[in-house]
């Protein structure tokens, strides 16, 4: 069974550490993505990745940095993590555009900062 | 950017279809039309998609209109566990899928 795993389903952080969220992708997809997703304002683009050392921005990334060394592995970072970034974070892969198969998503990390 | 428009929120009975429509008025013509649908404390799950054609699979049909500025999803029997929110996207440039509120659809015994 294909999957994308997020490291943590739940985690509480404490206001100005540096938060680091893993996503790893079993199906050697090129592109992977971060969203976050808060009540009301749908799913938010933080950042995508098309290939390995590749980053793009998004629609969101103030506040975040990510970090893709490896093709299965894509890395969101809270540089210095604030109240206003406590949200579900979720991780998405695909193949490249022009074949346009669908998202595969993690379960999400739920992510509180205190 | 495509953007689309669905209702809030539909109910349905079980056992009964449900249409769920969706409007991308301002999609191009290679963007293909995506659904998705996110049960309670799950990720998205891709449901199906299509460029022009109807579409079916094991899950749903996808209904596409001949002018492409709208589509409807088709559950052809509705479960209880069909109770999700359900995305209506297409994707833009470089294969980005953009996501509206959705319609959460709530299904009645």
């Amino acid at each position: 069974d294909v999957k994308v795993t997020q490291s943590s389903r739940y985690l509480v952080k404490r206001t100005g550490e540096k938060v680091f969220l893993e996503c790893v992708q079993d199906m050697d997809h090129e592109n992977m993505f971060w969203y976050r997703q808060d009540p009301g304002l749908g799913l938010r683009l933080i950042y995508f990745s098309y290939d390995v050392k590749m980053k793009e921005k998004g629609d969101i990334p103030e506040g975040y940095s990510v970090s893709r060394e490896k093709k299965e592995r894509f890395s969101l970072i809270l540089e210095s993590a604030s109240t206003n970034q406590t949200s579900m974070y979720l991780c998405a892969s695909s193949f490249p555009s022009g074949l346009n198969y669908g998202y595969t998503f993690g379960s999400g990390t739920r992510l509180t900062v205190v | 950017d495509a953007k689309t428009t669905q209702p809030n929120s539909m109910e349905s009975n079980e056992e009964e279809p449900v249409h769920l429509p969706c409007n991308h008025s301002t999609i191009s013509g290679t963007d293909y039309i995506h659904w998705y649908r996110q049960l309670p404390s799950q990720g998205p799950e891709y449901v199906i998609h299509g460029l022009t054609s109807n579409v079916n699979n094991r899950m749903a049909s996808l209904a596409i209109a001949e002018d492409r500025k709208s589509s409807t999803l088709i559950l052809h029997r509705a479960t209880l566990r069909d109770a999700a929110v359900y995305y209506c996207t297409s994707n833009n440039a470089g294969n980005m899928l953009t996501f509206g509120g959705g319609t959460r659809l709530m299904v009645k015994p």
